[in-house]
């Protein structure tokens, strides 16, 4: 079993509409989790931190459900400038122990 | 966060030869890392550099295939070595900065093993 899954999308959305995407772990012992965003042929960026009282950034909301070992990101008013690939990343307090998902893709038409 | 610059952004090279990857920092950090991401997947660590000292390599990267060296807080290299076709892909270098397991990744170098 992978250690991070994510759905590959892709998330084809209108503008303006809400899209949620959700990430699984596998180990419970994942203590730090990230939601990077890589665009085409870019290096990722990270987009969020994920706190365990969940987190809101403007239009992007962050989850962590530790019970079902998922985190969950939000996007409200979908922007153009949203599509890219958003990769989930968790880690267990060690700098050896990042584990990425393989990214989910979304695309936001006009 | 950092600013981070890599050299080359691409190549195109021959098999048996060997390229080195350079990664700048503009700011001193402890942690540096190199990844790799094939076509269509996701980002594999190779290893972290450390400075003063050997890189410790991530299962399936071994040192004669990817020597690392960190001579100081601000710069790293990667080189690939006797390469093959399967070598072809991105390899990326990132910082943490903030102790809070944040990273953050260079621009990437673009591999090609023809």
């Amino acid at each position: 079993r992978k250690e991070v899954e994510q759905d590959p999308g892709p998330f084809n959305v209108p503008e303006g509409a809400t899209v949620a995407f959700n990430c699984t772990y596998s180990n419970s012992a994942s203590q730090s989790f990230f939601w990077y965003r890589q665009d085409c042929r870019k290096e990722p960026k990270l987009l969020m931190s994920v706190y365990s009282s969940g987190n809101e950034d403007g239009r992007f909301t962050a989850q962590l459900n530790r019970a079902s070992q998922y985190i969950s990101l939000l996007i409200r008013d979908s922007k153009l400038s949203d599509s890219a690939t958003y990769l989930c990343v968790v880690n267990r307090n060690n700098f050896n122990k990042f584990y990425f998902g393989s990214g989910t893709k979304l695309n936001v038409k006009p | 966060s950092a600013v981070i610059s890599q050299k080359p952004s691409r190549d195109i090279c021959q098999r048996g030869t060997s390229l080195t990857i350079q990664c700048q920092v503009d700011s001193q950090v402890t942690m540096m890392f190199w990844y790799r991401q094939q076509p269509g997947q996701s980002l594999t660590l190779i290893a972290t550099a450390n400075q003063g000292s050997e890189a410790t390599y991530e299962s399936g990267f071994v040192i004669d295939k990817f020597p690392i060296s960190r001579p100081n807080l601000t710069f790293s290299t990667l080189t690939v070595s006797n390469m093959s076709p399967e070598d072809s892909s991105i390899y990326l270098c990132s910082v943490e900065t903030s102790g809070l397991y944040e990273q953050y990744f260079g621009p990437g170098t673009r591999l090609t093993v023809t």
